[in-house]
């Protein structure tokens, strides 16, 4: 158990839906980070905020988002969703952003888009 | 972020060492080395991180070459648990730049114990 908890565990919905992912982070981290895992692209850097602030963007869709809350639990929205969409999202946390924190991962949601 | 390379997949047998191979030849000073695993599709999981001594803890063991341009993860016994992919990635340390903390997964090696 990382101590990162995130849910929903599964997500089915359809095209042109929209979805609020939600992840807390273990206790005393304050970095987030979002990843995707698609079957044909691996786990791919989304999104990084540290203490409520965004630090960093990977490849991250325009119709996504996402926020982290005083409380430092974070959400990811992601909306006008397109089959393409349906993977793995997995949210980690580390104390801090810094190389020799590492993160640790939660168990992901899978979205099905149908 | 400093490009890694791993062989696509490695046997191993129960209760033997695995001695998992990485190349970042291009890896700069300040740069950490991490190994991650992942088993099926459960989220990955932190296995151990070194910048130029070797680390060893719980789970693994890390040795990193003097010059730092490759490193070997060492699961000392082997178990059937252990098969999963694994990860080497090199850790962005850029504390300004866009990429800042993200970790860069490659395609990992594909780690088979079998009995």
């Amino acid at each position: 158990d990382s101590g990162v908890t995130q849910t929903p565990k599964h997500l089915i919905t359809a095209t042109g839906q929209r979805v609020t992912l939600r992840c807390s982070p273990r206790s005393g981290d304050l970095s987030v980070y979002w990843y995707q895992q698609s079957l044909d692209q691996g786990l791919q850097f989304l999104i990084h905020y540290y203490n409520g602030e965004e630090r960093a963007k990977g490849n991250i869709l325009e119709r996504f988002s996402a926020q982290q809350f005083p409380d430092l639990h974070s959400e990811l929205n992601l909306s006008s969703l397109e089959l393409g969409d349906s993977a793995l999202y997995f949210c980690a946390s580390s104390v801090g952003p810094i190389s020799n924190q590492p993160q640790h991962f939660g168990d992901g949601t899978r979205l099905s888009i149908l | 972020d400093a490009k890694t390379t791993q062989p696509p997949s490695m046997d191993c047998a129960e209760g033997r060492a695995a001695n998992l191979p990485c190349n970042h030849s291009t890896i700069s000073g300040n740069e950490y080395v991490y190994w991650y695993r992942q088993i099926h599709s459960q989220g990955p999981q932190y296995i151990i991180h070194g910048l130029k001594n070797n680390e060893t803890n719980e789970m693994a063991s890390l040795i990193i070459t003097e010059d730092r341009k490759s490193s070997t993860l060492i699961l000392p016994h082997a178990t059937l648990r252990d098969t999963a992919v694994y990860y080497c990635i090199v850790r962005n340390a850029n504390a300004g730049g866009t990429s800042y903390g993200k970790l860069t997964f490659g395609q990992g090696t594909i780690l088979t114990v079998h009995p």
